[in-house]
């Protein structure tokens, strides 16, 4: 069983949609998720980060985590354009553990 | 701009050739990385340097070989590839190795093609 599951899309929604991105883990000791987006032709840059279980919001941007179904969540309200990009989750045990990403999402908003 | 500059963006070079992929970062961090991004697959870490020291190769072949001459610039030397490390490799920066407390600063990567 892979670490992490990430469906690769790809996915298209008209602008303004709610986009929900989701990630499912299989090992329990992992705390820290975060949420990475890649532009066409550019590194991945991190959008969220978050700590053991619960929510984080920033501007039109959720995180989800619940660790008790493995399973976390990047929500997107009012989808613009400019968020079409490739999503990776990526998730840490913490201290010299390595990061372990996800495949990314590839997520289409159309206008 | 992250900060971290990859050179050069595309590469293409046969299996007998030997060419060098640069990264250099502008953000006074300690740690550098190299992955490798594969169509459909996970970010794969290949190499750490922490102050200039490697600190982990996860099992890379010996046909890639870093050099980190200091803390701002990395180097991914290439020798007698296989079409398939075909990849986007990507260098990334933290100001210390734990990813846990960091973010990642990622360059826009060098996308290699091996004919």
């Amino acid at each position: 069983q892979k670490e992490v599951e990430q469906d690769p899309g790809p996915l298209s929604v008209p602008e303004g949609a709610i986009v929900s991105l989701n990630c499912t883990y299989s090992n329990s000791a992992f705390q820290y998720f975060m949420w990475y987006r890649q532009y066409s032709r550019k590194g991945p840059e991190l959008l969220m980060y978050t700590y053991s279980s619960g929510n984080k919001e920033d501007g039109r941007f959720t995180a989800q985590v619940d660790k008790s179904s493995k399973y976390i969540s990047l929500f997107i309200r009012d989808s613009q354009p400019s968020d079409s990009a490739t999503y990776l989750c990526a998730i840490a045990q913490g201290g010299s553990e390595k990061l372990v990403f996800g495949k990314g999402t590839k997520l289409t908003v159309n206008p | 701009e992250t900060g971290v500059t990859q050179t050069p963006r595309h590469l293409v070079m046969g299996m007998t050739n030997k060419k060098s992929l640069k990264c250099e970062q502008h953000l006074g961090h300690n740690a550098m990385y190299w992955y490798k991004q594969s169509a459909k697959k996970p970010l794969e870490l290949m190499f750490v340097y922490n102050f200039k020291e490697q600190t982990e190769n996860n099992s890379v072949p010996s046909r890639f070989s870093p050099e980190c001459p200091n803390s701002s610039h990395l180097f991914l030397h290439l020798h007698t590839l296989q079409p398939e490390d075909s990849a986007l490799y990507l260098c990334a920066s933290s100001q210390d190795p734990d990813p846990t407390n960091e973010k990642l600063f990622f360059g826009s990567g060098t996308q290699l093609s091996v004919l």
